[in-house]
């Protein structure tokens, strides 16, 4: 089992649509969860950055942590063609060398 | 804040030369960088972790005398790819660490893209 998962997609949704993006992992110790945008031929970009179970809102943004499960999820509302990127999640135990384990990556395309 | 730069954001080089590449963090101090190379519709493969003022500590199968990585100030970082072949044709991207917030998560550059011909 890889330590984290996360469907690549690619996921198609029309515009204005809520969009669900999902992680799973399987390490008790990873204790911090990031999402990161990625655009085309661009580094990622942070997007949201949680460390305790719960919901954290910034914007049309919505990060969800559910330690038990060990499930991490981002929602998108309102979706926009600006938001078509590929979204990592990442993960880190907080120690040592900070090194972040990555999904695969979702691709998203939001269609007009 | 949180910016993080790398320069050239592109580079086309013949086969053998060394290309070198600058991560530099613009508004921050980053005791750690690190340094990642990605595939097309891949994800991002960490290669090293470049300590400020140490040696950088490279991953499996990362050869170190064909990636050197010079981590000299706490806002600069470089990578040479040395004797480069095509194979080394790949999309580059560092990320640092803010110490003083938010320190578990990186900052990523926009990536410097190399093509060996």
């Amino acid at each position: 089992q890889k330590e984290v998962e996360q469907d690549p997609g690619p996921l198609s949704v029309p515009e204005g649509a809520i969009v669900s993006l999902n992680c799973t992992y399987s390490n008790s110790a990873f204790q911090y969860f990031m999402w990161y945008r990625q655009y085309s031929r661009k580094g990622p970009e942070l997007l949201m950055y949680t460390y305790s179970s719960g919901n954290k809102e910034d914007g049309r943004f919505t990060a969800q942590v559910d330690k038990s499960s060990k499930y991490i999820s981002l929602f998108i509302r309102d979706s926009q063609p600006s938001d078509s990127a590929t979204y990592l999640c990442a993960i880190t135990t907080g120690a040592g060398s900070y090194q972040l384990t990555f999904g695969k990556g979702t691709k998203l395309s939001v269609i007009p | 804040g949180a910016v993080v730069s790398q320069h050239p954001s592109w580079v086309i080089c013949k086969s053998g030369t060394s290309v070198k590449i600058e991560c530099r963090s613009l508004d921050f101090q980053a005791t750690t960088m690190f340094w990642y190379r990605q595939f097309p519709k891949q994800s991002l493969m960490l290669m090293a972790t470049s300590n400020e003022g140490s040696k950088a500590t490279y991953e499996q199968g990362v050869e170190k005398d064909k990636f050197l990585i010079n981590h000299a100030s706490l806002t600069l970082s470089t990578l040479t790819v040395t004797s480069a072949h095509p194979e080394d044709s790949s999309f580059y991207i560092c990320s640092a660490r803010d110490q003083g917030h938010n320190q578990e998560t990186q900052y990523f550059g926009p990536g410097t893209r190399l093509l060996v011909l």
